[in-house]
C-alpha cells in the first residue's frame, strides 16, 4: 500500500518570501497525485493535481508542483507567498492496488507566513 | 446551494447517545466518501460509496454505520462512540471512484464525545 510522507510538519516564512512544501511517497508504480489546501474551520479545497503528462503542473492561488519519478517526490512550491496563504497543507496520492482507487494523504504542513 | 454541505457543523454527544451526521452534494457526482480527521495524524478513509452501493469500509467498528439512500446524500449513524472518536469528520464526493477524480470535500462535523 501507498505512503505518503511529509517531511516538515510546520513551515514559517515571512510574507513575499519563496516557500516549498515536501512530499514523498512511497511507490514508484503509476500514481495519481494532489495537493489540498485546508484553512481553519474548513474541508480540503484541491490546489493541484498530476495525473499524467508534464512533470510541473500548476494550480490555483500561484502554487506549483513538480512531479520527480525517480525521488518519487511531489514538492510544492510558490515563488511569493501572502499572509492569506496561512493553512494546513495536505500531499495526497490515489493507492490503486487492491481492486480500488483510494486517496492516502500526508499528515499536513503547516504553513505560517508572517508580516 | 452549491459544492458538498455537512451538518450539523458542531456535535457534543454523551457515549450512550445516538445521533446522525449528514451530507449531501449538489455536483452530480457518483462517488461519496467519510473520512476522519484527527490530530497529529493523516486523514482516515473510513466509507466509499459509488452509485448508492458501498465499495469501501475501512476497517471501521460497527458504532459508525452508514447509509447512501441515492447518490447526493450521505449518512453517518452514531451509536455508542468512545472519547477516542472525537475528531473532524469530512464528507467528500467526486465524478467517479477510479481515474484520478478529484475529490470535493465539505467543511466538516466537529464531534465530541463526553
Amino acid at each position: 500500500a501507498q505512503s505518503v510522507t511529509q517531511l516538515d510538519s510546520q513551515v514559517p516564512v515571512f510574507e513575499e518570501a519563496p516557500v516549498e512544501l515536501r512530499c514523498n511517497y512511497s511507490s514508484s508504480v503509476s500514481v495519481y497525485l494532489f495537493w489540498y489546501v485546508q484553512y481553519p474551520n474548513q474541508g480540503l479545497q484541491l490546489l493541484l493535481k498530476y495525473l499524467s503528462g508534464s512533470t510541473l503542473v500548476k494550480g490555483i492561488n500561484g502554487f506549483e508542483a513538480e512531479f520527480n519519478k525517480s525521488q518519487t517526490s511531489f514538492h510544492l512550491r510558490k515563488p511569493s507567498v501572502h499572509i492569506s496563504d496561512t493553512a494546513e497543507y495536505f500531499c495526497a496520492v490515489s493507492d490503486l492496488q487492491g481492486g480500488s482507487e483510494k486517496l492516502v494523504f500526508g499528515k499536513g504542513t503547516k504553513l505560517t507566513v508572517n508580516p | 446551494e452549491t459544492g458538498v454541505t455537512q451538518t450539523p457543523r458542531h456535535l457534543v454527544m454523551g457515549m450512550t447517545n445516538k445521533k446522525s451526521l449528514k451530507c449531501e452534494q449538489h455536483l452530480g457526482h457518483n462517488a461519496m466518501y467519510w473520512y476522519k480527521q484527527s490530530a497529529k495524524k493523516p486523514l482516515e478513509l473510513m466509507f466509499v460509496y459509488s452509485l448508492e452501493e458501498r465499495v469501501e469500509n475501512n476497517s471501521v467498528p460497527s458504532r459508525f454505520s452508514p447509509e447512501c439512500p441515492n447518490s447526493s446524500h450521505l449518512f453517518l449513524h452514531l451509536h455508542t462512540l468512545q472519547p477516542e472518536d472525537s475528531a473532524l469528520y469530512l464528507c467528500a464526493s467526486s465524478q467517479e471512484v477510479q481515474g484520478g477524480q478529484p475529490q470535493h470535500f465539505g467543511d466538516g462535523t466537529r464531534l465530541s464525545i463526553l
